[in-house]
């Protein structure tokens, strides 16, 4: 099992521009998230989705946008990046079935410029 | 809402000095609780979990964590640590059942060796 995997590494952006991050877990998880990751806050949740079809915001939405493709993937759309948008983006999964730990990917860093 | 308060943002300790890091968190309902670390240019792993039970945990490389239910506290502990320890740990909370992961800030520890 390969796990969440993320697409890409690393992405550089002017401001305006427009990208897609893409996310992949083949363990068969309900539940997908996307974070953000800034120095001193903490993984912030952008957007989840509990099941193939169905996405919510999270703490920290605007600007993003999320489609979960099926029930492998979730991808997050930056329709026209900012500079406040230079992160680090984590996409998790998690099982539903009972209580169960998130599954991290090994991230995406982005930087807009 | 759910918040979670990590007390220390950055720790030094020499190498073999114990180390117990905080985390308090503001739910008041049942909880599972959770401490994920990442290690330089990584993604998140998971250290530990408390979902119920006994509120002593161990985790993986030598990591305990203890559950006080009438503090709202998740501290970890580790009683020697070793320089390949240096990371930054976070503590995460959700509600039971829940599919929504609330993370501290992050304390960066640093080993001297």
């Amino acid at each position: 099992n390969a796990g969440v995997t993320q697409t890409p590494k690393f992405q550089v952006l002017k401001t305006g521009q427009s990208m897609t991050l893409q996310c992949a877990q083949d363990m068969n998880h309900n539940s997908m998230y996307w974070y953000r990751q800034d120095p001193g806050m903490g993984l912030r949740l952008i957007y989840y989705s509990a099941s193939e079809g169905t996405t919510d915001k999270g703490e920290v939405p605007n600007g993003y946008n999320v489609s979960r493709l099926n029930k492998r993937e979730f991808s997050l759309r930056l329709e026209s990046a900012a500079p406040s948008q230079t992160s680090v983006y984590f996409c998790a999964s998690r099982v539903d079935r009972g209580n169960n730990e998130q599954f991290f990917g090994p991230g995406t860093r982005l930087t807009v410029l | 809402a759910q918040s979670v308060s990590q007390h220390n943002h950055h720790v030094i300790l020499s190498e073999a000095a114990s180390l117990e890091l905080g985390c308090n968190y503001s739910y008041g309902g049942t909880v599972n609780l959770f401490w994920y670390v990442q290690y330089p240019g990584q993604h998140l792993q998971l250290l530990l979990k408390y979902f119920s039970g006994d509120p002593l945990v161990k985790g993986i490389k030598g990591f305990e964590a203890e559950f006080i239910k009438s503090k709202f506290s998740f501290n970890l502990r580790k009683p020697s640590v070793q320089w390949s320890d240096t990371a930054e740990y976070f503590c995460a909370v959700n509600m039971e059942y829940g599919n929504k992961l609330v993370f501290g800030a992050g304390t960066i520890l640093r080993v001297k060796s």
